[in-house]
């Protein structure tokens, strides 16, 4: 079975502390791919990234970063001197080769000024 | 990315009736996609919209609830049938293009059935 877990439902923080967003997944494929998306308060959903099941690399863009390690099914996502603007649902999302996107139930970040 | 547009963004109905929400992207796509996002929730896919053939629909999503159209590869619709005030969600189109994996999501439309 597939399955994403965010076991921070809500998460506060004042502005220009770092917070890292927990991701863990479940899945038997061998290729699969990792996404994280944020959704402001407007709605919207917004890609930020994609990892695939192959490619353990960390990324790094510019205030974020996201370390994946498959050793303990974990994808995080990591916010260095978070902003207001930074405030939003953060969801994690799994697909596998059947192509059907599991969501996360999503992490709820408010940065405080 | 592909570029997703939906009309309409927001609509209030009354129990019984029927709402259509368009999906348009700015490139053709391979897939297409319907999600319901219930307040303070997550996402759930409702049907993969395929061209040129019936929806594949996900446990608990029926047609003749949710019917869906995808005429050609930029364009789908789906219907909700026979408003109740558990319909009331915010419902979104996705796309993705051929070759690669992540989905494009449209703004969304915000229903609220009374």
């Amino acid at each position: 079975a597939q399955k994403v877990t965010q076991a921070q439902t809500e998460i506060s923080v004042v502005e220009k502390e770092d917070v890292t967003l927990d991701c863990v997944y479940e899945t038997r494929d061998t290729t699969y791919y990792l996404f994280w998306y944020k959704q402001p308060p407007s709605g919207e959903l917004v890609f930020l990234i994609r990892r695939n099941s192959f490619d353990e690399q960390n990324e790094i863009s510019g205030r974020y970063s996201w370390n994946f390690q498959k050793s303990t099914s974990s994808f995080n996502f990591t916010i260095t001197a978070s902003q207001v603007v930074d405030s939003a649902v953060y969801f994690c999302a799994l697909r596998t080769s059947y192509d059907k996107v599991i969501f996360g139930p999503g992490t709820s970040l408010s940065v405080i000024p | 990315s592909a570029v997703i547009s939906q009309k309409p963004s927001r609509d209030i109905c009354q129990r019984g009736t029927s709402l259509t929400i368009q999906c348009q992207v700015d490139s053709q796509v391979t897939m297409m996609f319907w999600y319901r996002q219930q307040p303070g929730q997550s996402l759930t896919l409702i049907a993969t919209a395929n061209q040129g053939s019936e929806a594949t629909y996900e446990s608990g999503f029926v047609i003749d609830k949710f019917p869906i159209s995808r005429p050609n590869l930029t364009f789908s619709t789906l219907t909700v049938s026979n408003m109740s005030p558990e319909d009331s969600s915010i419902y979104l189109c996705s796309a993705a293009e051929t070759g690669v994996y992540e989905q494009y999501f449209g703004p969304g439309t915000r229903l609220t059935v009374t």
